[in-house]
């Protein structure tokens, strides 16, 4: 059983870059078959896609391309997310989530909230 | 980009059938999924392309996709099954999400 865990700080300033990681443990990030994405929702808003990570590259949403950045680390089995000059609007519970079975987000990480403020 | 459009709020008599519904151009030639949400809990997965249900997900829970809606149909309504409905589509490589819809059940 696939089991994803998201971390990082619970806090980020105006600006500053964000980086979150997700831990998967279970199976390989590198499974050719999966592929491994972030999603986040604000307070009161809905999932919003951020970028996708497959065995060949990434993908990312439109609206956040210029500031966002997925990556792997096989070493230690995880998916990273790295969000540049966030603002008060970035402020969300992030998911990571993965697609195994089912060609889309089948697995769920728990999320981790994320505030930015100064 | 490609959009899909869900309505904000659905409610449903406990036992009856809620039907959920996903517009978008052509939305028939893709492949719909439908997560749940509860407040504070991570989405899950309760039917993948068009009509399949994942593992653990009740058959009184189903998908349709044809022309320019796609629908979760929710039978037998119960207390449990109040949560946010999303659904989601690929194109160009990018994910969209619909604005999510609330069943109340009541």
């Amino acid at each position: 059983q696939l089991h994803l865990q998201e971390s990082g700080p619970g806090l980020a300033k105006p600006s500053e870059t964000l980086s979150l990681t997700c831990t998967v443990s279970g199976d390989s990030v590198r499974n050719i078959g999966y592929y491994w994405g972030w999603i986040r929702q604000s307070p009161g808003k809905g999932l919003e896609w951020i970028g996708n990570i497959y065995y060949s590259g990434a993908t990312y949403n439109p609206s956040l391309e210029s500031r966002v950045t997925i990556s792997e680390d096989t070493s230690k089995n995880q998916i990273s997310l790295k969000l540049i000059s966030v603002t008060a609007a970035d402020s969300a519970t992030y998911y990571c989530a993965g697609s195994t079975v089912t060609t889309t987000f089948d697995q769920w990480g728990q999320g981790t909230l994320v505030t930015v403020s100064s | 980009s490609y959009e899909v459009t869900q309505a904000l709020s659905v409610s449903v008599a406990l036992g009856q059938t809620a039907r959920i519904t996903c517009g978008g151009n052509n939305i028939g030639s893709k492949n719909v999924h439908w997560y749940q949400k509860r407040p504070g809990q991570a989405p899950v997965l309760v039917i993948y392309r068009d009509t399949k249900r994942p593992s653990g997900i009740p058959e009184r829970i189903s998908g349709s996709n044809s022309g320019n809606t796609a629908a979760l149909t929710i039978s037998r309504a119960q207390g449990g099954d109040e949560a946010d409905y999303y659904c989601q589509v690929s194109d160009s490589n990018t994910v969209v999400f619909g604005g999510g819809t609330k069943l109340t059940v009541l």
